[in-house]
């Protein structure tokens, strides 16, 4: 049981690349995240998804941007990257659930931006 | 909106002594807390979770949370801490049904520290 899977695990671009993250999640379910963690700044929500074809903002989605076209998977893009975008990022999935059901991570993707 | 609040950066225990990670929160409606645990190097690791019921909620690794309505506070606890326990606690709130999508707010992280 893979559970949550982010590709890739590092990652080193340039200032003005892009590149896409990929997170594949095999537990069926409805909800999916992207969080980015800093250094004393806790996990910030970039973009979510509630269901196949559905993205919506977080708290931070500046600069990304964020498709859902297959249930399983959840892409975060970074059109031109930039060193302030130097962060581990996490996806992670939950179901539905009603709000009571905890939500599981990938084992997150370090991305350095020079 | 909902938020978590952890004041302490670091705690510092020894080994065998018991051990609080302290978190508040403020929400409208029924709170949903979440404690996570996260390892060097690895992803987020869920320990408990807090819905409804008893205000003593156990989980995973021997931990335990209180709930405290009164006093908005949802503190982690184990009664005998190991160097093991050692890693970066998160404290989460969920949105609560009916106001919005469901999402995870976290707190900063608190770094617990077990010395032998």
């Amino acid at each position: 049981n893979a559970g949550v899977t982010q590709t890739p695990k590092f990652r080193v671009l340039k200032t003005g690349q892009s590149m896409t993250l990929l997170c594949a999640q095999d537990m069926n379910h409805e909800y999916m995240y992207w969080y980015r963690q800093d250094p004393g700044m806790g996990l910030r929500l970039i973009h979510y998804s509630v269901g196949e074809g559905t993205t919506a903002k977080g708290e931070v989605p500046d600069g990304y941007n964020v498709s859902r076209l297959k249930k399983q998977n959840f892409l975060l893009g970074l059109e031109s990257a930039a060193p302030s975008q130097t962060s581990v990022y996490f996806c992670a999935s939950s179901y539905i659930g009603g709000g009571y059901t905890e939500a599981f991570f990938g084992q997150g993707t370090r991305l350095t931006v020079v | 909106a909902q938020s978590v609040a952890q004041p302490e950066d670091q705690v510092n225990v020894a080994e065998g002594n018991p051990l609080t990670v302290k978190c508040t929160y403020s929400v409208s409606g029924n709170p949903y807390l979440f404690w996570y645990v996260q390892y060097p190097n690895r992803g987020l690791q869920f320990l408990l979770k807090y819905i409804t019921g008893d205000n003593l909620v156990k989980g995973s690794y021997g931990f335990e949370a209180e709930f405290n309505k009164s006093q908005t506070s949802f503190h982690l606890k184990k009664p005998s801490a190991l160097v093991s326990d050692s890693a970066l606690y998160f404290c989460a709130v969920r949105d609560p049904p009916g106001s919005g999508y469901s999402t995870l707010t976290f707190g900063k992280g608190t770094m617990l520290l077990v010395s032998p």
